[in-house]
């Protein structure tokens, strides 16, 4: 089954303990990218990879990191997590080409930093 | 710079009436291409819909039915004969072609069907 998965889907943290959310695709989608969805705000997005090792800043970068090492995997990394990035978290991923492709999302992950 | 703007907030219609969902964009390309998406109550986002600048021709795939104007920058979102499944929050998307594939969603709509 074609899909998009995240792990963990809950988490509760405490201010400053460096977590990783893990994101994996089994498409072979090229592109991958990170929102956050905040009530009254939508979803913004926080990084993006069009390929392997080719990464980029979103909208709201600031207090994350991603790597992107293989093409399946795309993980987010709070090096020091902070309340304001108690948030839902998704994944997404496309083909990517001379058009934009509609984003295939993973469940998504619920951060409570406290 | 591309902005999406849903002015409902939250809709309630009663079960077998029609419905129809505001998008209003806002950009300087002339490439780009625009989304529905469907956030149900279990929370995960299932796409709906795509449709490029180019391509003004109504979409209907059963029940659900897209309205695209250019001129006056909308591309809403009818559901007929509406059903409980139905309830969700519908988010209205943005992608500038040379925007790198990102997404600028609208703040969604909160669409409540009841019996």
């Amino acid at each position: 089954e074609a899909q998009v998965t995240q792990n963990p889907r809950y988490l509760i943290t405490v201010t400053g303990k460096k977590l990783t959310v893990t994101c994996s695709q089994n498409m072979n989608h090229e592109y991958m990218s990170w929102y956050r969805q905040d009530p009254g705000l939508g979803l913004r997005q926080i990084y993006y990879s069009m390929n392997v090792e080719v990464t980029d800043k979103g909208d709201v970068p600031e207090g994350y990191k991603v790597s992107r090492k293989e093409k399946r995997n795309f993980p987010l990394i709070l090096e020091s997590p902070s309340p304001n990035q108690t948030s839902l978290y998704f994944c997404a991923s496309s083909l990517s080409g001379t058009g934009v492709y509609e984003q295939y999302f993973g469940p998504g992950t619920r951060l409570t930093v406290t | 710079a591309q902005k999406v703007t849903q002015a409902q907030t939250e809709i309630s219609v009663v079960e077998k009436e029609d419905v129809t969902l505001d998008c209003v964009y806002e950009t300087r390309d002339t490439t780009y291409y625009l989304f529905w998406y469907k956030q149900p109550p279990s929370g995960e986002l299932v796409f709906l819909i795509r449709r490029n600048s180019f391509d003004e021709q109504n979409e209907i795939s059963g029940r659900y039915s897209w309205n695209f104007q250019k001129s006056t920058s909308s591309f809403n979102f009818t559901i007929t004969a509406s059903q409980v499944v139905d309830s969700a929050v519908y988010f209205c998307a943005l992608s500038e072609a040379g925007g790198g594939n990102k997404l600028t969603f609208g703040t969604g709509t909160q669409l409540k069907v009841e019996l």
